[in-house]
């Protein structure tokens, strides 16, 4: 069981726009910079977002972060098919002195 | 280009032993913390190991202290993670992955996978 409780899935049309949330604790979100991946169909995690709402050069723009206590939120506008993916959160937690993840969500574009 | 090239995954028998080796380019390893995460199939991220920069501190998840042991070779970029008494629960593909930040992973290998069966 993840320390990090995110949606088991999600879903949109194209060009729509889609939410994900990803709600933790004190001792991990709500003290912590955020960051987000994403995970392709059989291919290795890509960094999407960092301390919260930053963008690693190459990640567009219809991608962002944003946080508020414990909760933290990747959002993704003008949905397109390559976007079906898994995304995780991930984050440290203090209490555990560990690196830590959501379970994932998985996204599909109807 | 940053590169992670994991390798040494493969078959072991429960209580076996396995050392997984990654070689890094790219960047100057010696000035970044490295971290192990695993993916068991069909299962999400979970994070196993990392060591600092210098290899002067290192911390396990919970599921694998006190049998994985990680390592690294500066002078060869290249991170290692030694697997004992490994069980059936510890199948998954081992990603070595760079850490930018604590919370962040800014880098992934392309994984190596690790089977534990009989």
């Amino acid at each position: 069981q993840s320390v990090l409780t995110q949606p088991p899935s999600v879903s949109a049309a194209p060009g729509q726009k889609v939410t994900i949330s990803c709600s933790g604790s004190s001792s991990n979100i709500g003290n912590n910079y955020v960051s987000w991946y994403q995970q392709l169909t059989g291919t290795a995690p890509k960094l999407l977002i960092y301390e919260n709402n930053k963008r690693p050069s190459g990640i567009p723009d219809r991608f962002s972060g944003s946080k508020s206590g414990t909760s933290a939120t990747l959002g993704i506008t003008g949905l397109q098919t390559g976007d079906e993916a898994d995304y995780y959160c991930g984050t440290w937690d203090s209490s555990q002195s560990s690196r830590v993840f959501g379970g994932g969500t998985k996204l599909t574009v109807l | 280009e940053v590169q992670l090239l994991e390798s040494g995954g493969g078959l072991v028998q429960p209580g076996g032993s396995l050392r997984l080796a990654c070689a890094a380019s790219g960047f100057t390893f010696n000035t970044y913390t490295m971290s192990w995460v695993r993916q068991a199939p069909g299962n999400g991220l979970e994070w196993v190991s990392a060591i600092t920069s210098s290899g002067d501190f290192t911390n396990y998840a919970d599921s694998v202290r006190g049998r994985f042991t990680v390592s690294r070779d500066n002078s060869k970029s290249t991170l290692y993670l030694q697997m004992d008494s490994l069980r059936a629960e510890d199948t998954a593909v081992y990603y070595c992955a760079r850490s930018s930040t604590v919370t962040t992973v800014d880098y992934w290998g392309q994984g190596t996978l690790v089977t534990v069966s009989s």
